[in-house]
């Protein structure tokens, strides 16, 4: 079974500028979370997708959105781009949250997005 | 709000060498325990888990015991390898929302 995909893998784009990342989640997965890895405020969670409903949210600026489609697919968006936006995006899928206990989460290679 | 502390790093040991990473945390209720690994260039990979207290989590030679009377989940192995070296995340999970919180990581080099 293929594992979580993210694309692009890196991208260099310039303050003030938008920018969109993929996910394609485990086959029967339901679930994709999207985590920001950065060296100095360590790995924080942005938000859950569920049935393309957001079921969660971290505590980041508007700037950053997100969506899942149907198929589970989910692409996040972060608009106005800023220097401390730089960070590697991480994205993980589980098959689905909240049916008792802990479903794990799968986590996929991620997305170096540097702002210049 | 739950949280996790972990050791700073880097840990430098030398290949056979007895590992320990600390891992402490603070939560409401009974979180589940979780140790991820990521290597150069790669996403999370879940290294070991365990979902309630007493409970010892072992892969590949690495265990970690959930130690609730002192809210630690340490991680340890008894002789690491040149192909150990990464960074290891202690991260819990707990309430009613599909979220882990992690620990800041730890970066660990083996030298052969």
């Amino acid at each position: 079974k293929a594992g979580v995909t993210q694309t692009p893998r890196y991208l260099i784009k310039t303050r003030g500028q938008q920018v969109t990342l993929s996910c394609s989640p485990i086959s029967g997965h339901r679930s994709v979370s999207w985590y920001q890895q950065t060296p100095g405020q360590g790995l924080q969670f942005l938000f859950e997708y569920f049935s393309e409903t957001q079921r969660n949210k971290g505590n980041f600026p508007g700037r950053f959105s997100g969506r899942q489609f149907s198929n589970s697919r989910s692409e996040m968006n972060v608009s106005t781009l800023e220097l401390g936006d730089s960070a590697l995006y991480l994205c993980a899928s589980s098959l689905d949250p909240l049916a008792g206990g802990y479903n794990e989460q799968f986590f996929g290679p991620g997305t170096r997005l540097t702002v210049l | 709000g739950n949280s996790v502390t972990q050791m700073e790093g880097p840990v430098t040991l030398s290949e056979e060498a007895f590992l320990t990473i600390n891992c402490t945390y603070t939560a409401t209720g009974y979180p589940s325990l979780f140790w991820y690994v990521q290597y150069p260039g790669e996403g999370l990979q879940l290294l070991l888990k365990a979902t309630k207290a007493d409970d010892k989590g072992s892969n590949k030679g690495f265990e970690a015991t959930y130690r609730k009377e002192t809210t630690s989940f340490h991680l340890e192995k008894g002789s690491v390898q040149v192909s150990d070296s990464a960074v290891y995340f202690c991260a819990l999970y707990g309430g009613a929302t599909n979220k882990l919180i992690f620990g800041t990581g730890t970066l660990l080099a083996v030298q052969p």
